[in-house]
């Protein structure tokens, strides 16, 4: 089945730790993006990425790096500078066209970051 | 600058009665508008979108909504609800390089 698969679903991590977040899609999708949720506020934009080896920085992106090296995977890593990580982090993608495909954007199903 | 503001941010309702969910944006450019709904622990799943054409659009699970230019608003609506529609759900906007700009949510809560 084509989809977009987040993992670990759920992780653990001591303060001034790095950790990655894998997200993999097999919809050919040009386009990835990662979003943090915290309650009450709605989904945040941390980094997206329209196509392999570019990427930008969205709205909430300090503390975070992302790489795009592969059409299919785009890791996003917390790194020790992210003063509030715990957090529920969601990634995305979508085509890049102007049709009504590309304006769909389908999310994985999330990973639980919790900072012990 | 594109925005989406969600007039409630818990709405409570009995199973069977009829819902509506508001949902205001503002934007500049051309306007692409959906709405998401989440259940506990899970990713986003697309409802319905508006990209252009009738302003009345029809998603899954019996929702639809109604896209108003001059209120700009962009209502969800469903005229019978179940207890399986306890969720989460999120207006978004298309903003500029495909991104997505949310509002805070809504989380509707039904009861028997």
């Amino acid at each position: 089945d084509g989809g977009i698969t987040q993992s670990p679903k759920y992780l653990f991590r001591k303060e001034g730790q790095n950790v990655t977040l894998s997200c993999e899609q097999n919809l050919n999708h040009d386009a990835m993006y990662w979003y943090r949720q915290d309650p009450g506020q709605g989904l945040r934009l941390i980094y997206y990425s329209q196509i392999v080896n570019d990427f930008q920085k969205g709205d909430i992106a300090e503390g975070y790096s992302v790489s795009r090296e592969k059409k299919e995977s785009f890791p996003l890593t917390v790194t020790s500078a992210q003063k509030n990580p715990t957090a529920f982090y969601l990634c995305a993608s979508s085509t890049t066209g102007t049709g009504t495909t590309g304006n769909t954007i389908y999310f994985g199903e999330g990973s639980w970051l919790t900072v012990v | 600058a594109q925005s989406v503001t969600q007039l409630d941010s818990q709405v409570p309702v009995f199973e069977e009665a009829p819902v509506e969910l508001r949902c205001n944006y503002s934007s500049s450019v051309s306007v692409y508008l959906f709405w998401y709904v989440q259940y506990p622990n899970q990713g986003l799943q697309l409802l319905l979108k508006y990209l252009s054409g009738s302003t009345l659009v029809k998603g899954i699970n019996g929702f639809e909504a109604e896209f108003n230019k001059s209120q700009t608003s962009f209502h969800l609506r469903k005229p019978s609800v179940h207890i399986s529609d306890t969720a989460e759900y999120f207006c978004a906007v298309k903003g500029g390089y495909n991104k997505l700009i949310f509002g805070a949510g809504t989380r509707l809560a039904v009861h028997p």
